[in-house]
């Protein structure tokens, strides 16, 4: 079993919609998480991060946290083109600065 | 602040050969990890250095080794190349101050022929 899971898609939202991307984690150790963005022959850019259970919003991006589903999602409001890219969930325990990575969802937003 | 540099970019080597690739952090982080990309098994974490020592390791053979120096620079070696080391090879850097949020390098494209 993967530390961390996500769906490969690809995931395709028109523009201007909401995408929602999903991912698990299996150790209940976790304690920081984050959302990666990648676009293609580029490396990962840090776009959110969150440690407590709740909503963590930051522009058009939405991080959701359920620590008891042990469950990660990210909410993209009004989807634009230049959103296309792989999008990475990491979750680790901060204090080992040891993180495991999911294998990315791509996302396909449709002018 | 100037953002992770990692040198070379692109690396094309034989099978048998070794390679030492280079990562300078954002100033003011101590923490480096390393980790290797590819298509088949994503983003697999290597190793992780802090104020010199190693403090995780990933399960990769011992021909990958690194080391960190006192200005938390930080190389990665790897012995004996075959094949399948061929990969993206990301470095990031972080601060206990931040909350260890992981920022990354732009990687080293290492080819093994």
């Amino acid at each position: 079993q993967k530390e961390v899971e996500q769906n490969s898609g690809p995931l395709s939202v028109p523009e201007g919609a909401i995408a929602s991307l999903n991912c698990t984690y299996s150790d209940r150790g976790s304690q920081s998480f984050f959302w990666y963005r990648q676009y293609s022959g580029k490396s990962p850019e840090l776009i959110m991060f969150i440690y407590s259970n709740g909503d963590k919003e930051d522009g058009r991006f939405t991080a959701q946290l359920n620590k008891a589903s042990q469950y990660v999602s990210l909410l993209i409001r009004d989807s634009q083109p230049s959103d296309s890219a792989t999008y990475l969930c990491a979750a680790g325990q901060y204090n080992f600065n040891k993180f495991y990575f999911g294998s990315g969802t791509k996302l396909n937003v449709k002018p | 602040k100037a953002g992770v540099t990692q040198t070379p970019r692109y690396l094309i080597k034989t099978r048998g050969q070794q390679v030492t690739l280079s990562c300078s952090p954002i100033s003011g982080h101590r923490s480096v990890s390393w980790y290797q990309q590819t298509p088949g098994q994503g983003l697999q974490f290597l190793f992780e250095y802090f104020s010199e020592t190693q403090r995780n390791k990933g399960n990769f053979p011992g021909r990958f080794s690194g080391r960190q120096f006192s200005n938390s620079r930080s190389e990665m070696n790897v012995s004996t190349l075959e094949l399948g080391d061929s990969a993206l090879y990301l470095c990031a850097s972080s601060s206990i101050d931040s909350g260890y949020e992981q920022y990354f390098g732009p990687g080293t494209r290492l080819t093994v022929t």
